[in-house]
């Protein structure tokens, strides 16, 4: 069966990085895209970004544009979320989910809480 | 800050019927399909809908989508008690909102 496995909570200081992973197993990992969606305590979704796993291209959402990469590990199905420059308003949990060709997330990980305070 | 604008809540009794809208723009809703995710408290979202109004193995059929323009609906017959949860829209976005945007989200309570 499709799973996604996050890696654990992270708490920060302001004007750090953190590194998500996203381990992926039951499927073949390079024929669909991972994206990365935020939730801030009590609010909605954000969509973050958008990695094929195939061939590494990315799109990331305009106001994390220079902070935000994401990559993909093929040897071990694993995808990653690193964001810099921490601030205390990216406290969330992180979600990683897969992207079917047709453009909606059929399968999501469990999410990495991460905090961010001084 | 989101582009989809949903209403913040919406309730029912059980065995009703209960609608939730979505609206967009011509650049998200109106030139893309539209997906739904149900989050049920304290866990990672769940797709619900996907393509206007198809549903994936194993979701319950009273769960139904439909898409007109630039908005769209979510409509839950049969309300049952295990549905308590919040409800998001979504779409792909073609101008520089996107590329993907969700909606407000609505938290649908079973009276």
């Amino acid at each position: 069966q499709v799973q996604l496995v996050q890696s654990g909570a992270e708490v920060k200081k302001p004007g750090a990085s953190v590194k998500v992973s996203c381990k992926a197993s039951g499927y073949t990992f390079t024929s669909y895209g991972i994206s990365w969606v935020r939730q801030a305590p009590g609010q909605g979704l954000e969509w973050m970004g958008w990695i094929s796993a195939y061939n590494g291209n990315t799109n990331y959402a305009q106001k994390l544009q220079g902070r935000v990469t994401m990559t993909t590990d093929t040897s071990t199905s694993t995808a990653y979320m690193e964001l810099r420059s921490l601030r205390s308003d990216d406290t969330a949990v992180y979600y990683c989910a897969r992207v079917i060709a047709a453009g909606h997330f059929d399968y999501w990980g469990q999410g990495t809480l991460v905090t961010v305070s001084s | 800050q989101s582009v989809l604008t949903q209403p913040p809540s919406a309730s029912g009794t059980p065995g009703q019927r209960v609608t939730i809208s979505c609206s967009g723009s011509s650049s998200n809703i109106g030139s893309n399909t539209v997906n739904w995710y149900q989050q049920l408290p304290g866990t990672a979202p769940k797709l619900l809908i996907y393509s206007n109004n198809q549903r994936p193995s194993g979701v319950p059929d009273r769960f139904s989508g439909s898409k007109s323009g630039t908005s769209a609906s979510l409509a839950i017959s049969g309300l049952q008690s295990e549905d308590e949860a919040d409800y998001y829209c979504a779409a792909w976005d073609d101008s520089l909102n996107g590329p993907y945007v969700f909606g407000t989200g609505t938290k649908v309570t079973v009276l």
